[in-house]
């Protein structure tokens, strides 16, 4: 069956404009993760769904970061008025179900990779 | 803060060597799991170690789980070509306070290249 899709896979942008991320989960996959991933660094946490619950937020970096999630299914990350500092790839995941603490492991996209001009 | 930290960040063998990456946790994790992600791929799923002393083998690969849930080591036996890539541990860490949802904080990862 399909994977994770994510589009873009690829977005090049001009500093202070917005760029709006999407994210197409495995279709039954409850849990919805957002990574970040810079140039030769680990996978960084941003926002995790789970189904039509309020997204943990906690990893966005700034105010400038947004996410939803409509109908617990397609994701969308939104980033305003982008900065240099933005350039990365940004990694879709979904699970089963919380694959954290389950043997339910994370499925994640190919990626949107963003550079900011 | 949560960490998961990795070594060596880089390893490059000759095809035919060994090759061991080490992940150190700043806290007892319930489980481990580790990843692979080839060269202009996206992290891959390899396996879950969750008792505490947990060795399993795929193949050439064997992965431990520490005695006391905060290490974990990856070892592969005569590598090859195929084997490329950079090798990431995670472990969940709560979210919130007191909340009942986990993510996965992972190491930087290793990056390990073989010389055909």
């Amino acid at each position: 069956g399909a994977g994770v899709s994510q589009s873009p896979s690829n977005k090049v942008t001009e500093k202070g404009k917005d760029v709006e991320l999407r994210c197409d989960p495995i279709s039954g996959h409850t849990a919805l993760y957002w990574y970040r991933q810079s140039l030769g660094q680990g996978l960084e946490f941003l926002i995790y769904f789970q189904g039509n619950s309020a997204p943990d937020k906690s990893g966005l970096p700034s105010d400038r970061f947004s996410a939803e999630r409509t109908g617990g299914s397609v994701s969308t990350l939104t980033i305003q008025r982008t900065q240099q500092e933005d350039s990365a790839v940004y990694l879709c995941a979904s699970s089963v179900r919380d694959g954290v603490l389950h043997n339910s492991p994370l499925h994640f996209g190919n990626g949107t990779r963003l550079t900011v001009t | 803060g949560q960490q998961v930290m990795q070594i060596p960040q880089y390893q490059h063998v000759q095809e035919g060597e060994d090759f061991t990456t080490y992940c150190n946790s700043s806290t007892t994790l319930s489980n481990i799991q580790w990843y692979k992600q080839r060269p202009g791929g996206h992290p891959v799923f390899l396996i879950q170690l969750v008792k505490s002393g947990e060795v399993k083998k795929q193949k050439r690969l064997t992965f431990q789980f520490g005695e006391a849930k905060k290490n974990s080591s990856l070892h592969i036996t005569a590598t090859q070509t195929t084997d490329v890539g950079t090798y990431f541990c995670a472990g969940p860490h709560r979210l919130g306070s007191g909340g009942s949802n986990y993510k996965l904080t992972f190491g930087k990862g290793t990056l390990l290249t073989v010389n055909p």
